[in-house]
């Protein structure tokens, strides 16, 4: 079984300021893992995500991730929030086995908040 | 080029009532999956399939949920006997391949069904 938890349900921080977002997973079996956004009445839209080549992984609009396996962790960065970045974000999982569906199981999302 | 669009965006219907919810996935994407996303909450995986064939029809929670996808292109998910716990977003995603290392899903901006 794979699971994901999102540690924070909403977090808030200043234009400017470092943006971490927490995500750990459990899962038997090495994890693909990703990140989504999602706008206000909108699909959720690939931020990044690890297929198992480089634990650090860039995605669009300035985010990162680093997988740690010992952690089981795979926290999304920002250096620096825009405004624009305020919006849900959603860590993802999916099993590397071959004959799933490779369906996605998600966490419950971290509202961000960016405060001028 | 086109994303995947869902339609109708917003359903309301009265408790009992049969709804359709439909998905245009990209032009040429093998693979369709659903997902329901109640409100404050990740989505979660309902149903799959490769091209017309439904392979994972695991998380469809009761025989009152079908979907299907009789070409290989366009699918529909149907609820019958609607309730007021079948309240949530409905999200489609399509990919090429089955495989989440390469292919990204790409998700629709959902179906807001509503039951009163």
């Amino acid at each position: 079984a794979q699971s994901v938890t999102q540690l924070g349900s909403h977090v808030s921080v200043s234009e400017g300021a470092l943006v971490l977002l927490r995500c750990n997973y459990s899962s038997s079996v090495p994890p693909y893992l990703f990140w989504y956004v999602q706008y206000p009445n909108q699909g959720l839209q690939l931020l990044l995500k690890y297929t198992s080549a480089a634990t650090l992984v860039k995605g669009i609009n300035g985010f990162e991730a680093e997988f740690k396996k010992s952690e089981t962790s795979f926290h999304l960065t920002k250096p620096s929030a825009h405004m624009s970045d305020a919006a849900e974000y959603f860590c993802a999982v999916s099993l590397l086995s071959s004959g799933s569906a490779r369906q996605l199981t998600f966490g419950s999302g971290t509202q961000l908040t960016v405060l001028p | 080029g086109a994303g995947v669009s869902q339609s109708p965006r917003y359903k309301v219907a009265k408790r009992g009532q049969d709804v359709a919810l439909r998905c245009d996935p990209i032009s040429g994407h093998v693979s369709l999956f659903w997902y329901q996303q109640a409100l404050g909450q990740g989505p979660e995986f309902l149903t799959y399939f490769q091209n017309e064939a439904q392979l994972d029809k695991s998380g469809l929670p009761s025989d009152r949920f079908f979907a299907e996808r009789p070409e290989g292109s366009v699918s529909t998910l149907k609820i019958q006997r609607t309730q007021q716990e079948d309240s949530a977003v409905y999200l489609c995603a399509s990919s090429l391949n089955p495989s989440p290392g390469v292919y990204e899903q790409y998700f629709g901006p959902g179906t807001r069904l509503t039951v009163t």
